[in-house]
């Protein structure tokens, strides 16, 4: 097991377009996080899965956006018509419980044109 | 409303030199806090995890502090070292359901030569 893994690391896109991540959480985490950060700011909820189960969802997270964990295990975060305000690092992190750190991903940074 | 604010905001540093980094936070009742180190570019790795009756922990060169009384905590690096230049984040986790956890801003060290 390597730990959080994110893909891709890297994503460029023009304003308007459809874009997804992955995360795949540390194996039998069964707590899985979607975090957005911008530059000289600390990591800002977005989401959080217990299972396959949606729990809770920020006020960050517009109709635009939408995560899913279909079987429990990887995650995906979409993010359809882009705008330049989306740009920012999107983390991914897992957990075995909530008293136990936050395992992250290494995130996926997205540049909107 | 849930804040943790951390100062100062960027600090630079002689290598070999100590260091204390401040975070105070007004989560009420937490249940844990949590100082992570980001590298440019990378998801946050933990380096502590405190609860509300531990005072200090150790990792390395790394000595979290916690007085519960004032809502404050410290990060004391010591012997800096070149690859200690990173933003550090405090992280308090609300001892309330599914709350989700509460980010600092984090303060960002660089370590010169």
């Amino acid at each position: 097991d390597t730990g959080v893994s994110q893909d891709p690391r890297h994503k460029i896109t023009k304003r308007g377009q459809n874009v997804t991540f992955r995360c795949d959480p540390i194996s039998e985490h069964n707590r899985l996080y979607w975090y957005r950060q911008t530059l000289g700011q600390g990591p800002e909820f977005l989401t959080y899965f217990q299972n396959e189960a949606q729990l809770e969802k920020s006020r960050l997270l517009s109709d635009r956006f939408s995560a899913e964990r279909p079987k429990g295990s990887f995650s995906t975060l979409e993010i359809q018509r882009t705008e330049q305000g989306d740009s920012a690092m999107y983390l991914c992190a897992s957990s075995p419980g909530v008293s136990v750190g936050l395992f992250f991903g290494s995130g996926t940074q997205l540049s909107v044109l | 409303k849930n804040q943790v604010e951390q100062s100062p905001q960027s600090l630079i540093i002689l290598e070999g030199k100590n260091c204390t980094l401040q975070c105070n936070y007004t989560v009420s009742p937490f249940s844990n806090l949590r100082w992570y180190k980001q590298d440019t570019g990378r998801g946050p790795v933990s380096l502590t995890i405190m609860t509300f009756s531990e005072n200090t922990k150790s990792n390395g060169r790394y000595t979290a502090t916690l007085d519960a009384d004032t809502k404050q905590s410290s990060l004391h690096i010591t012997a800096s070292q070149l690859s200690d230049s990173a933003s550090y984040i405090c992280v308090v986790l609300p001892n309330s359901g599914n709350t989700p956890l509460v980010f600092g801003k984090g303060t960002r060290l660089s370590v010169i030569a």
